[in-house]
């Protein structure tokens, strides 16, 4: 079976840090996916490590280490418009396609 | 278009009856995605088109669940004898290839079977 773990709920502080976890137990893995969705609106994505290490995009930076099975996506200088739901997926290579297997996604508030 | 587009965006229905939900992807793009998302949780995958090929129906429910690519971009999602259990928000995506890059999301179908 297919199980991805991340927090329900993340509270943070306008312009700190927050690190939000991830890890998973799958039957195979391509690649470990981060989307953002705000309340109300299609996921949209945010990155992407198929490799283990650090990827940093901006504000954004996600870890990966497929030993452990775990990723975690670091958010820095938070703003108010960061407050969503942030998805963790699991690219599982079958047939010939990367299908995802997606965590319930952990909503992060982020207060003034 | 500029993005992923469904219609309609909410569908209120009888249990009982069937429903059609639309997805129009990127244009060019190969790879299209339904999915299942309950209120609180991560999208559900319910099948996967490459070009108008259903390449995975893993995820359909049942067999009153069905989908359709004909030509190769505009996707239909049909649910026979709709449930109260089939409530729920459907979302479709789609993407260039179907290996490693992202997909995109539409705004999804808000469906209430009542």
């Amino acid at each position: 079976g297919q199980n991805i773990d991340q927090p329900t709920e993340m509270t943070a502080t306008e312009g700190a840090i927050v690190q939000i976890n991830c890890t998973y137990q799958t039957s195979g893995f391509n690649g470990l996916f981060w989307y953002q969705q705000h309340a109300g609106e299609a996921p949209t994505f945010l990155s992407y490590n198929v490799l283990d290490g650090l990827e940093e995009k901006g504000r954004f930076s996600s870890f990966l280490s497929r030993s452990k099975g775990y990723s975690y996506l670091l958010l820095k200088e938070l703003q108010m418009k960061d407050s969503a739901s942030y998805l963790c997926a699991v690219g599982l290579f079958s047939g010939g396609y990367n299908k995802l297997i997606f965590g319930a996604g952990t909503r992060l508030a982020v207060h003034p | 278009g500029a993005g992923v587009s469904q219609s309609p965006r909410y569908k209120v229905t009888k249990r009982g009856q069937d429903v059609a939900l639309r997805c129009d992807p990127i244009s060019g793009h190969v790879s299209l995605y339904w999915y299942r998302q309950a209120l609180g949780q991560g999208p559900e995958f319910l099948t996967y088109f490459n070009y108008e090929a259903q390449q995975d129906k893993s995820g359909l429910p049942n067999d009153r669940f069905s989908a359709e690519r004909p030509e190769g971009s505009i996707s239909t999602l049909t649910i026979q004898r709709t449930e109260q259990r089939d409530s729920a928000m459907y979302r479709c995506a789609s993407s260039l290839t179907g290996t490693y890059d992202e997909q995109f999301f539409g705004p999804g179908t808000r469906l209430t079977v009542l």
